[in-house]
């Protein structure tokens, strides 16, 4: 069974504040992704991952990073969190391009963040 | 550009009723993947259906059919005979190959007893 898991439900921190996002599949999946959610706006892509070590940036990449040092890790970093950074972040992951079925991406439970 | 609109922010059903969720897409590419996905107030997306652009057979799973049309690049939802466990939000989603989607606002259905 597919399975992508976030380190948290909820995350309450103070402007300024590093803040780590922790997110891991156990698919096997080569392809992760982090999408922030805003009523409105649907889902918006931060940063994508096709392997370790590599990293694309998606359509809102500003005020964030992030690290892949093993395959079913994938971290998103806000170095210094605003209050505009509040949102529902999703972590997804998906198989590499010569897979079967491999544009279906899949998705975890979600992280609501807010930023004080 | 490739773009996902969902018109419909809200519906709101009585149960037992069909419901339709409207989904429309521009792309440019001959070649690309439609989904739909569901989000419980849980929180977790959930998917419900991939369709590629050559397949425009519809596809029906239980309660719930897709109707694809590429003559009005429209990849529509139906739900029958709708459920109080129906309630969500529902997203419609393009993928063209760089393993990225693309998606709609989303709609959010209500389903009452």
């Amino acid at each position: 069974d597919v399975k992508v898991t976030q380190s948290s439900r909820y995350l309450v921190k103070r402007t300024g504040e590093k803040v780590f996002l922790e997110c891991v599949q156990d698919m096997d999946h080569e392809n992760m992704f982090w999408y922030r959610q805003d009523p409105g706006l649907g889902l918006r892509l931060i940063y994508f991952s096709y392997d370790v070590k590599m990293k694309e940036k998606g359509d809102i990449p500003e005020g964030y990073s992030v690290s892949r040092e093993k395959k079913e890790r994938f971290s998103l970093i806000l170095e210094s969190a605003s209050t505009n950074q509040t949102s529902m972040y999703l972590c997804a992951s998906s198989l590499p391009p010569r897979a079967s079925e491999r544009e279906t991406q899949y998705f975890g439970p979600g992280t609501r963040l807010l930023v004080l | 550009a490739q773009k996902v609109t969902q018109a419909q922010t809200e519906i709101s059903v009585v149960e037992k009723e069909d419901v339709t969720l409207d989904c429309v897409y521009e792309t440019r590419d001959t070649t690309y993947y439609l989904f739909w996905y569901k989000q419980p107030p849980s929180g977790e997306l959930v998917f419900l259906i991939r369709r590629n652009s050559f397949d425009e057979q519809n596809e029906i799973s239980g309660r719930y059919s897709w109707n694809f049309q590429k003559s009005t690049s429209s990849f529509n939802f139906t739900i029958t005979a709708s459920q109080v466990v129906d309630s969500a939000v529902y997203f419609c989603a393009l993928n063209t190959g760089f393993q990225k989607l693309v998606f709609g606002t989303g709609t959010r259905l209500l389903v009452s007893p």
